[in-house]
């Protein structure tokens, strides 16, 4: 069965960067997308972008561009989040997605378990 | 960006009453419209997809429909698992998320 798992809560300062990782299993890594997406505490949900593990493209949402960076490592089948410049308003948790394509289109069909960010001083 | 919005945004309903959650698009969509399920401190889970798809292992309870601008989530007999977060989900242009219907417990 498809699993994603994520890594540990993690504290960080106003201004840091922190990086999330992903490690898939039950399916063919390569082969579907790879989503993240934030909540932040009482709130929706809200898309953060994309990778293609097996061409490692790449497609940000514009409010990240230029602060976050998704990257993966075939050979552990895990893809990785990182958020830098990091203020308060970026406490969340974070979810990868895996992502089911049809026509170009993705929808998310597994979802990991979150990993909680907290940005404070 | 195409903007999602859900209503209501809360739902008061008892065990057995059908429920039906609602959500506009800001610009037609086709059908590219998925619902998910969400409980507290766990991820979101996918329902429907291609706007009345029912996802394998979900229950025929569930069911949606819509095209264009304005789809539902209909519950047809709501069970005591089913008091949750609903989200729509849009990806006919990127991706956008409604901002959610909490059913709750009347």
């Amino acid at each position: 069965q498809v699993q994603l798992v994520q890594s540990g809560a993690e504290v960080k300062k106003p201004g840091a960067s922190v990086k999330v990782s992903c490690k898939a299993s039950g399916y063919t890594f390569t082969g579907y997308h790879m989503h993240w997406v934030r909540q932040a505490p009482g709130q929706g949900l809200e898309w953060m972008g994309w990778i293609n593990p097996n061409s490692g493209v790449t497609n940000y949402a514009q409010k990240f561009q230029g602060r976050v960076s998704m990257t993966r490592d075939t050979s552990i089948s895990t893809v990785y989040l990182e958020l830098s410049r990091l203020r308060s308003d970026d406490t969340a948790v974070f979810y990868c997605a895996k992502g089911r394509i049809v026509a170009r289109r993705s929808y998310f069909d597994n979802w990991g378990q979150g990993t909680l960010v907290t940005v404070s001083s | 960006d195409i903007q999602m919005t859900q209503s209501p945004s809360t739902l008061s309903a008892s065990v057995g009453d059908r429920v039906t959650i609602t959500c506009r698009a800001s610009q037609s969509i086709s059908s590219w419209l998925a619902w998910y399920q969400q409980k507290p401190g766990k991820a979101p889970k996918l329902l429907i997809y291609k706007a009345s798809s029912l996802e394998s292992g979900v229950p025929s309870r569930f069911s949606g429909s819509g095209s264009g601008t304005e789809f539902t989530l209909t519950v047809s007999s709501l069970q005591p698992d089913d008091f949750a977060t609903y989200y729509c989900q849009q990806y006919d242009s990127y991706v956008t998320f409604g901002q959610g219907t909490k059913v709750e417990i009347k």
